[in-house]
């Protein structure tokens, strides 16, 4: 089982910043959060994960809260092409992705 | 890098038969996943590979269903014989080893068995 709670929908207006957050309460202390999306049909890109620590890259920011229990996927600037369904996934033991139903993310123009 | 490449990007057989879905990982991934996707059960792990040996396969829904990674540039799923509700999108997804990086997937293989 998913071990990550997620809103099941959001919406956000093109170039605001989309804020997706995810619950992990259950998160142990070696245990990475990994962020994926997909759009329509396509196979699931990989985003950006971490541990404790805030990560930024060219997609994307991630906020991670100090008990670990839950997290922000940020995407600064939100286009038309960010519209897909965005998977928070706790990863579990040393190689399994265990996906959940994500959040459907619709960026309206 | 030509990404995690999958073949057939389609296949549609009838009841019955044989179906044989192929991966070739990115070079030098050394772990190797087998994803199911439908729209009622979402994203489901299958089976997946360390090193060509497989470490867990509870995914695998029946004995219908087999995985083999003969080497490290090649993997295959079957399914035999095929049911209607095996009709489903499968992803395959390679991984480095190293944390630094995510999984790579590739563009799937969707099945439609009739």
């Amino acid at each position: 089982d998913a071990k990550t709670t997620q809103p099941p929908s959001m919406d956000c207006a093109e170039g605001r910043a989309a804020n997706l957050p995810c619950n992990h309460s259950t998160i142990s202390g070696n245990e990475y959060v990994y962020w994926y999306r997909q759009i329509h049909s396509q196979g699931p890109q990989y985003i950006i994960h971490g541990l404790k620590n805030n990560e930024t890259n060219e997609m994307a920011s991630l906020i991670i809260t100090e008990d670990r229990k839950s997290s922000t996927l940020i995407l600064p600037h939100a286009t038309l092409r960010d519209t897909a369904v965005y998977y928070c996934i706790v990863r579990v033991g040393t190689d399994k992705l265990i996906f959940g139903t994500g959040t459907r993310l619709q960026v309206f123009p | 890098d030509a990404g995690v490449i999958q073949s057939p990007r389609h296949e549609v057989t009838e009841m019955g038969q044989e179906v044989t879905l192929r991966c070739k990982p990115i070079s030098g991934h050394n772990s190797l996943f087998w994803y199911r996707q439908t729209m009622m059960r979402g994203l489901e792990l299958l089976i997946y590979f360390n090193n060509n040996v497989p470490i867990d396969d509870s995914g695998m829904p029946e004995d219908r269903f087999s995985a083999k990674m003969p080497n490290a540039s090649f993997s295959t799923l079957k399914i035999q014989p095929s049911e209607p509700r095996d009709s489903a999108v499968y992803f395959c997804a390679t991984h480095s080893g190293v944390r630094a990086y995510g999984y790579t997937f590739g563009s799937g293989t969707r099945l439609t068995v009739v």
